[in-house]
């Protein structure tokens, strides 16, 4: 399965609203994730299960989708939050963790 | 606060073994998979495999000739070595924990190893 993640960046400003898709090759129920990667930083976990928070992030991220179109939601951008995002899936047959190439969000 | 501390050898070359040994700090090993990935400039985000606190293992269909994962539960350290390496495997090397919430995501991570591979 690969993932397609669209626009492979985008400029925007603080307390804007954005949105990133993530496109999987054929459907994949709601097995979808999200990370955050801040320069210098290990990936963080955002968004599980296509839509589920992981404790400690914002309630301005929101996730969204099942099959093979996904979307991440940023309400109110802050200043923290302008980095890269990927998706990522878990195939089970074998197993195998495949990630998109990663949206970087930059400040306008 | 499970945290991840990873360590292990930075500059090679080809043909060489790499080395690096995860620290599992504020948690058991018992009960998750541990995986280890990387990043490069070339191929972003990349797993290489994972493996169980006794031992059970499933890597990376591009890497399994090369790649071995272990654990040692004493220690409640992970290991990685990748032999023999090419320039294609300079990257950012990180050790992370599987969840078993939907999705098997990464819930923690490591601080990142950088490893060099020069001819």
């Amino acid at each position: 399965i690969q993932l397609t993640q669209s626009p492979s960046s985008l400029a925007a400003s603080v307390g804007d609203r954005v949105t990133f898709t993530c496109r999987a090759s054929q459907a994949i129920g709601n097995t979808l994730v999200w990370y955050q990667e801040r320069p210098g930083k290990a990936p963080k976990l955002l968004i599980y299960g296509a839509s589920t928070l992981q404790d400690g992030v914002p309630s301005r991220f929101s996730g969204s989708g099942s099959g093979t179109v996904f979307t991440l939601t940023i309400n109110s951008l802050q200043p923290e939050d302008f980095a890269t995002y990927y998706c990522q899936h878990r195939s089970n047959y074998p197993p195998n963790y495949t990630f998109g190439q990663g949206t970087t969000l930059d400040i306008k | 606060q499970v945290q991840l501390h990873q360590w292990g050898s930075g500059l090679l070359k080809t043909s060489e073994t790499l080395s690096l040994t995860c620290a599992v700090r504020g948690g058991s090993l018992s009960g998750y998979y541990w995986s280890w990935l990387r990043k490069s400039p070339g191929k972003g985000l990349e797993w290489l495999g994972e493996i169980s606190h006794s031992g059970v293992t499933n890597y990376n269909p591009s890497l399994t000739s090369r790649l071995g994962l272990f654990v040692d539960t004493s220690k409640n350290q992970l290991s990685l070595t990748l032999t023999p390496l090419t320039a294609a495997d300079t990257a950012l090397y990180y050790c992370a924990r599987v969840s078993y919430n939907n999705g098997r995501p990464f819930d923690f991570w490591g601080q990142g190893s950088l490893v060099s591979v020069s001819s």
